[in-house]
């Protein structure tokens, strides 16, 4: 059965913690994609992968790190210099090529507390 | 920069309606053109990707359309149900293939 997973489903964080955020894909593709959702914006990129051990800035990185170690993996990790870490976590997938399609995982939701 | 609008932000219609439900963006220079949809708490679901090169595409009782001159693309639903109730997002394509640029989406509720 082939999909990205993500988990934890929800998260919860003391200030001053780092947290990773766990992504899956067994679709082969080889780019995979965070982003990060608030209410009443749209989804905005955090940091994407088009190839292993590979990653580049999406438009809002300050705070975030990621890594790109396997095909099938791309964790996040939301570091305590995040100034404002709730939101709720997308991870995508695509084919990384010109008419690329993305696809989406279940996402996390992360409470700072 | 590519900034994408949908309007309306929320919309309430009968069963049975049809409907159409609108996105505009700013910058023709794109990829393609996705639209989502979302139930609450949960990821998205592709539900038509438009090529740059297209006008349109159908699945089942959806079509998009795409009209790169005027920055516009538009998602008819036909014979609403009360299971499409949901909020539909488009996205943009751009940034060498990689950066979707999204809308705030529609908020779609059909009711009995």
């Amino acid at each position: 059965d082939g999909g990205i997973t993500q988990s934890p489903k929800y998260l919860f964080r003391k200030e001053g913690q780092n947290v990773t955020l766990s992504c899956e894909q067994n679709l082969n593709h080889d780019a995979m994609y965070w982003y990060r959702q608030d209410p009443g914006q749209g989804l905005r990129l955090i940091y994407y992968s088009q190839i292993v051990n590979d990653f580049q800035k999406g438009d809002i990185a300050e705070g975030y790190s990621v890594s790109r170690e396997k095909k099938e993996s791309f964790p996040l990790t939301v570091t305590s210099a995040q100034k404002n870490p709730t939101a709720f976590y997308l991870c995508a997938s695509g084919t990384g090529l010109d008419h690329n399609e993305q696809f989406f995982g279940p996402g996390t939701r992360l409470t700072v507390l | 920069k590519q900034e994408v609008t949908q309007i309306p932000a929320a919309l309430s219609v009968p069963e049975g309606e049809n409907l159409v439900l609108n996105c505009s963006f700013t910058d023709s220079a794109i990829y393609n053109l996705q639209w989502f949809r979302q139930d609450p708490g949960k990821g998205l679901t592709s539900l038509l990707l438009i090529q740059s090169s297209q006008r349109e595409q159908t699945s089942g009782r959806l079509n998009a359309s795409l009209d790169k001159s005027s920055g516009r693309s538009t998602l008819y639903i036909a014979a609403s149900q009360p299971g499409d109730s949901a909020t539909y997002l488009c996205a943009i394509l751009t940034g060498g293939g990689n950066k979707l640029t999204f809308g705030t989406g529609t908020q779609l509720k059909v009711e009995l």
